[in-house]
């Protein structure tokens, strides 16, 4: 089975950086995904990672620990456009590209 | 830059009404996938789609819904009679391999079924 955990909100200051973290229990896991999603618009690609280690984008990082089921999405020099749910999203490897979707964080980036 | 799009954008319903939701995937992709959103909730995997037949469907994805890629460049998402609880945002996807590689999202549709 599938369970992704992940808060569901988080507020934080313009400029500043935000942690965001995602716990999983995932059979035959294949790689974790991080997906941005602004209110009523499609998920949109943010990060893929599948080996341990920590994966950077420009202000967007992620981080993925295979033997503790843990990953973090860490936003940098936050802009009041980061305000949105972050979503993180598993494969596993019977499933192809199937992805399962944790519920979501919402970030507010606050002046 | 090469895009998924889906019409429309919005389409509401009666209740026990067939509906067809349309996607165009980014052409060179082989993959294809739809998922849903209820409104407040997670995005949810119905089905994956390759090499014209159904590679693998949800608990969601029952004898109501049913998919099609009828040409080169169309995938659509059939719901036979339409229930209260269908009503959500239905997203198609698609990727350019099975493994290991980003899912492209279109701008979904909402399906409101009264």
């Amino acid at each position: 089975g599938q369970n992704i955990d992940q808060p569901t909100e988080m507020t934080a200051t313009e400029g500043a950086i935000v942690q965001i973290n995602c716990t999983y229990q995932t059979s035959g896991f294949n790689g974790l995904f991080w997906y941005q999603q602004h209110a009523g618009e499609a998920p949109t690609f943010l990060s893929y990672n599948v080996l341990d280690g920590l994966e950077e984008k420009g202000r967007f990082s992620s981080f993925l620990s295979r033997s503790k089921g843990y990953s973090y999405l860490l936003l940098k020099e936050l802009q009041m456009k980061d305000s949105a749910s972050y979503l993180c999203a598993t494969t596993h490897k019977a499933a192809g590209n199937k992805l399962t979707f944790g519920g979501g964080t919402r970030v507010l980036v606050k002046p | 830059e090469p895009e998924v799009t889906q019409t429309p954008s919005h389409q509401v319903t009666q209740m026990g009404q067939e509906v067809i939701l349309r996607c165009v995937p980014i052409s060179n992709h082989l993959y294809f996938y739809w998922y849903r959103q209820i409104l407040g909730q997670k995005v949810e995997f119905l089905v994956s789609f390759y090499n014209n037949e159904i590679s693998e469907k949800s608990e969601i994805f029952d004898d109501q819904f049913s998919v099609e890629r009828p040409d080169g460049s169309n995938f659509t998402l059939k719901i036979r009679s339409t229930k209260l609880e269908d009503s959500a945002m239905y997203f198609c996807a698609s990727g350019r391999t099975g493994m290991n590689t980003e899912a492209f999202f279109g701008q979904g549709t909402r399906l409101t079924v009264v």
